[in-house]
């Protein structure tokens, strides 16, 4: 069974405090770890699929990075409006049958002024 | 990009009525799309994954005669909640994946979400 496991389960930053967010999967073979962002009431954002393992995207202040165990989001200098909650998921490499992803439980990120 | 959108992003709802979702891929087809259900504070939970003219998948535990899912076109499909009870007021989320192989081009986008109250 595929898990994902992230942590911590919440963060609180002051602005332009750097960090990282963790997420360890176990899947059966990995088709793709995604990345999201969610805001209350509102559906996750797509923000990153990495592939293969040493694999790294950046997006403005974020950078994500995979290895064959785990993944990180790096948040450089982060902002206020960098608060909400990083949603990390794997989708695993089956022919058929269950290709949806399958969740961790988020970390929620706070970033003060 | 890719959007995905979902209709209505809220809805209130009687006891013993049903309701219908609409999920929506905007810019693209997507064969397969997937509904998810979240809690508050909890992650996403997926329910059943959606076939363009075939039959859903549901998760175990997912009532499939409760929630009615049809996926009539290539860039349509419904989930409807069907004798709807309080437990059942959640936020469900659909999403499409754009491109169809491994490695680059495989991204999943997910809809705006909808917020179910049963009264």
């Amino acid at each position: 069974e595929d898990q994902v496991t992230q942590s911590p389960e919440a963060l609180r930053l002051q602005e332009g405090e750097s960090s990282s967010l963790n997420c360890s999967y176990t899947v059966s073979g990995l088709r793709g770890l995604f990345w999201y962002r969610q805001d209350p009431g509102k559906g996750p954002e797509f923000l990153f699929t990495l592939y293969s393992a040493g694999e790294e995207k950046e997006k403005e202040r974020l950078k994500a990075t995979l290895t064959k165990k785990e993944s990180f989001l790096h948040i450089t200098a982060p902002k206020p409006e960098d608060s909400a909650t990083y949603l990390c998921a794997v989708q695993a490499m089956r022919e058929t049958g269950r290709r949806a992803l399958t969740f961790g439980s988020g970390t929620r990120l706070q970033v003060q002024p | 990009g890719a959007v995905v959108s979902q209709h209505p992003s809220r809805v209130i709802c009687k006891s013993g009525t049903s309701v219908k979702i609409e999920c929506r891929s905007l810019d693209f087809q997507a064969t397969t799309m997937f509904w998810y259900r979240q809690f508050p504070k909890q992650s996403l939970m997926l329910m059943a994954t959606s076939n363009e003219g075939s039959k859903a998948t549901y998760e175990q535990g997912v009532e499939k005669d409760k929630f009615l899912i049809n996926h009539a076109s290539l860039t349509l499909s419904t989930l409807t909640v069907t004798s709807a009870h309080p437990e059942d007021s959640s936020f469900y989320i659909c999403s499409a994946r754009v491109g169809t192989g491994v490695g680059s081009g495989n991204t999943i986008y997910f809809g705006e979400g909808s917020w179910l109250t049963v009264v």
